[in-house]
């Protein structure tokens, strides 16, 4: 089973809409949760960070739910910007080894006008 | 300030041959991370150095694969006898120190084509 599972989609979605990702961990002991975008042939950049009590970063809200190893992000009033790919990321311990980052496959939104 | 470089941003190379990719951190980031994408996934862990010595090491696929920070800065990823199952997209990220909460920030990769 893989460490992080999200569903690929694509999403498309006009603009002005609201649009949701979710993801699942497998790993209990995980400890930090982000979300990351990609935009097509770039580098993965940090989007947010999760934190169980929920957190927003203008019209992006993450929440994170321990009990169901479960991370959502919910992008408000989507824009043609926001087309990329999410990656749900999870950094964990594993025995001895340090906190690598697990990276799902990530979820493709496309924002069309 | 100047974030993660790596080169070549582009490598191709034959079946057999042996490459190296080279990563170079953002100053002052002691840790540096090396993953691999393949085409429709996420990035996948290789190795990780804390300084100079390799913390972890677990994601190398096999013993191909190599990776030396010597003066715990720049880093470059070995791989002898490549295969074509090899091509990929080879992603170094560093972060302050450490990587149980310090951000990972991304290099723009190196997309490795074996022929």
């Amino acid at each position: 089973r893989k460490e992080v599972e999200q569903d690929p989609g694509p999403f498309n979605v006009p603009e002005g809409a609201t649009v949701a990702f979710n993801c699942t961990y497998s790993n209990s002991a995980s400890q930090s949760f982000f979300w990351y975008r990609q935009d097509c042939r770039k580098e993965p950049k940090l989007l947010m960070s999760v934190y169980s009590s929920g957190n927003e970063d203008g019209r992006f809200t993450a929440q994170l739910n321990r009990a169901s190893q479960y991370i959502s992000l919910l992008i408000r009033d989507s824009k043609l910007s926001d087309s990329a790919t999410y990656l749900c990321v999870v950094n964990a311990r594993r025995g001895s080894t340090l906190g690598r980052l697990y990276f799902g496959r990530g979820t493709q939104l496309t924002v069309w006008p | 300030g100047a974030g993660v470089s790596q080169t070549p941003s582009n490598k191709v190379t034959e079946k057999g041959k042996y490459v190296e990719l080279r990563c170079d951190p953002i100053s002052g980031h002691t840790a540096l991370y090396w993953y691999r994408q393949s085409l429709g996934q996420g990035p996948e862990f290789l190795i990780y150095f804390q300084g100079t010595g390799a913390a972890d090491d677990s994601g190398l696929p096999n013993d191909r694969f190599f990776a030396v920070r010597p003066e715990g800065s720049v880093s470059t990823l070995k791989i002898q006898r490549t295969e074509r199952g090899d091509s990929a997209v080879y992603l170094c990220a560093s972060s302050f120190g450490l990587p149980d909460t310090d951000t990972q920030y991304f290099g723009p990769g190196t997309r490795l084509t074996v022929l």
